[in-house]
């Protein structure tokens, strides 16, 4: 099994370019969640979705947008990015129910110069 | 806003040492997790606790959800070289559509 793959695994920008970045999973999970992970902040949760078509904000949205056009997709996407933005990005999904144990992938390396 | 705090922030002991890391909020949730990340992955679950009180354990690890709760603490016994990384905790409230937030992390450092 796959599990959860983000692609791409590294990429830098110029200020201002858009990307977007993906998050498949292949274990049938409901909800799925995006992070940015910088030094001495843990994980901040940027957006998520709790099934197909529901996307929500989470606590640091500003400056991105999600879709969540099929159920083992999660895209998130950059409009305008900013050096703010430079970040190291995980992509999660669990269950809907019981623990909700969350599975992450790699991570993508995100820098904006 | 749910906010969970862990302490402290970093811990760095020598091999055969004790520890324990915490994890506070003043929200309740309907379940905790811990995980561990190493340099260059994500993170891995550990354990999830559900039920008030409960405590569970991992080998050397042992892990505890408050009566509340609001808390859990990760207790490493004899701790080893092997188990220097970053300790995560992460809260789910049913209650809040889904949300799984997590605290900012305590780095490990166990030196041989």
């Amino acid at each position: 099994n796959a599990g959860v793959t983000q692609t791409p695994k590294f990429r830098v920008l110029k200020t201002g370019q858009s990307m977007t970045l993906l998050c498949a999973q292949d274990m049938n999970h409901e909800y799925m969640y995006w992070y940015r992970q910088d030094p001495g902040m843990g994980l901040r949760l940027i957006h998520y979705s709790v099934g197909e078509g529901t996307t929500a904000k989470g606590e640091v949205p500003d400056g991105y947008n999600v879709s969540r056009l099929k159920k083992q997709n999660f895209l998130l996407g950059l409009e305008s990015a900013a050096p703010s933005q430079t970040s190291v990005y995980f992509c999660a999904s669990s269950y809907s129910t019981g623990s909700r144990l969350a599975f992450f992938g790699q991570g993508t390396r995100l820098t904006v110069v | 806003t749910q906010l969970l705090e862990q302490s402290p922030q970093f811990l760095s002991i020598q091999e055969g040492e004790n520890l324990t890391v915490y994890c506070n909020s003043s929200s309740v949730f309907s379940s905790l997790q811990w995980y561990r990340q190493e340099p260059g992955e994500g993170p891995v679950l550990l354990v999830t606790v559900v039920t008030g009180g409960e405590v569970k354990k991992l080998k050397r690890l042992t892990f505890q959800f408050g009566d509340a709760r609001k808390d859990s603490s990760l207790h490493i016994t004899a701790a080893q070289p092997g188990d220097t990384g970053l300790y995560l905790c992460a809260g789910a409230d049913d209650n809040q559509g889904g949300k799984l937030i997590f605290g900012q992390g305590t780095e490990l450092s166990v030196k041989p």
